[in-house]
């Protein structure tokens, strides 16, 4: 299997910074990475895709970036309802899809 | 709009079964591939597996935690996904969603673009 390791497991921080979140694959997987989120109680909802195309109807202050092994979900100017649970996740591999450990964010 | 709306959650004891539908809406069922996850109780995502749409023989996928003890299935003339959960363990307790697939055949172009609400199984004596 293919193991994704995302760092930090949470994160404090305020109302208009920029944050950065990291996910690191045991092996390359292609660009084959999409980012969710999770509000407690809720499904999640995908924000990129290939690393980085925006899925429909997310702000753009979410973006992507990475290849090879090495992936980031950068959030700049962070809205109140951005404080969520985030995941990445590797699709490369069909026969075993895999999620980071999730990273939450706080309001500080 | 596209809607998932899953059902068939509950209580069950070890050994037993459990079925899982997830009916959909908004879209053409039959072109796309549909997935299973899990979320354990203040866990992480797990994927379960999914099943590949008709043109691509309706084929299944599972992880190694549930083959051979879960079964994907789907009823295109309906529009529903199943989960088959046959000799449960406690350790399968856990919030179970659906989500369609991004492609029809999910070989590595397949992320999850609609998710359902998901329903709570718990395993337990």
């Amino acid at each position: 299997d293919i193991q994704m390791t995302q760092s930090p497991s949470s994160l404090s921080a305020s109302v208009g910074d920029r944050v950065t979140i990291t996910c690191r694959a045991s092996q390359g997987i292609s660009n084959s990475l999409a980012w969710y989120q999770q509000k407690p109680g809720k499904a999640p909802k995908v924000l990129l895709y290939a690393v980085s195309r925006l899925a429909s109807g997310v702000p753009s202050r979410f973006s992507g970036s990475g290849s090879a092994t090495g992936y980031t979900l950068t959030i700049s100017n962070l809205q109140p309802e951005d404080f969520a649970t985030y995941y990445c996740q590797q699709y490369y591999s069909p026969l075993s899809i895999t999620f980071g450990q999730g990273t939450r964010l706080e309001i500080k | 709009e596209v809607q998932l709306v899953v059902s068939g959650g509950g209580l069950e004891k070890p050994g037993r079964s459990l079925r899982l539908s997830c009916i959909v809406s908004g879209f053409t069922f039959g072109d796309y591939a549909m997935s299973w996850f899990r979320q354990a109780p203040g866990k992480g995502l797990e994927w379960v597996g999914f099943i590949r749409g008709k043109d691509y023989g309706e084929t299944a996928e599972y992880a190694a935690s549930v083959k051979d003890r879960f079964t994907i299935s789907r009823d295109d003339s309906k529009s529903v996904a199943y989960l088959q959960m046959n000799s449960l363990k406690t350790e399968d307790t856990a919030v179970y969603y659906c989500a369609r697939g991004s492609s029809s055949h999910c070989g590595g172009d397949c992320y999850s673009d609609y998710w359902g609400q998901g329903t709570l199984v718990t395993v337990s004596s």
